[in-house]
């Protein structure tokens, strides 16, 4: 079975730019988190989505904004790109909203970088 | 602040030694921790969790003890092999709100499992 898959897995944009990153869940899986992981720190929470609503927002500016398709897949777009939003953008989907059993899967990531 | 964080940046075992990571949290409002393996280029991977209302989970060769007293978190890795070379990381789930899929992530520690 294929896990979480993310696109695209490199990219280079330059700052005012913008950036969409999609992901695709585990099949059957309903609910999709987006985390950013600045290089050496620990994964940050920026939204999850679950049914299509968002249930959680991090502290992440307006600049970033997320969404999620009747198919469970996502996006996660930011806009007016700064250099500090280089980073790692994890997805990660669950089953259903996070209860214990249900854990977290991660995809690899897509790696922006902002000149 | 609400944190979640590691004594030790960094890990060096010798390969067949038992190696510990430990984590600190701050908040008590936590019903659910988990560790994650990351290696390089991948997303982070699940280890093991605890709810917490145990101490103590054991997995196939890691352990993890929970110290609600003194917010305290290990990871215990039996017989460590060089393929358990990675960045460990802690994180918590914290009780209420709407998003389960909102963990907090712990700074990490460098794991480096020596022949």
């Amino acid at each position: 079975d294929a896990g979480v898959t993310q696109s695209p897995t490199h990219l280079i944009k330059t700052r005012g730019q913008h950036v969409t990153l999609r992901c695709s869940p585990i099949s059957g899986h309903k609910s999709v988190s987006w985390y950013q992981q600045v290089l050496g720190q620990g994964p940050q929470f920026i939204f999850q989505y679950y049914e299509k609503e968002e249930r959680g927002r991090g502290n992440f500016p307006d600049r970033f904004s997320a969404r999620q398709f009747p198919n469970y897949s996502s996006e996660l777009n930011v806009n007016a790109l700064l250099l500090g939003d280089s980073a790692l953008y994890l997805c990660a989907s669950s089953l259903e909203e996070l209860s214990g059993a249900n854990v977290l899967t991660f995809g690899a990531g897509s790696r922006l970088t902002v000149l | 602040g609400e944190s979640v964080g590691l004594h030790l940046p960094t890990l060096s075992v010798q390969e067949g030694d038992n190696s510990i990571i430990n984590c600190a949290y701050s908040n008590s409002a936590s019903d659910y921790f988990i560790w994650y393996k990351q290696e390089s280029g991948k997303g982070p991977q699940f280890i093991i969790d605890i709810r917490s209302n145990m101490d103590k989970r054991q997995g196939q060769r890691v352990t993890v003890l929970l110290n609600k007293t003194v917010k305290h978190l290990s990871l215990q890795i039996a017989a460590t092999q060089p393929g358990d070379s990675a960045v460990y990381f802690c994180a918590e789930r914290r009780k209420g709100g709407t998003s389960y899929g909102k963990l907090t992530f712990g700074q990490g520690t460098i794991l480096t499992v020596h022949p």
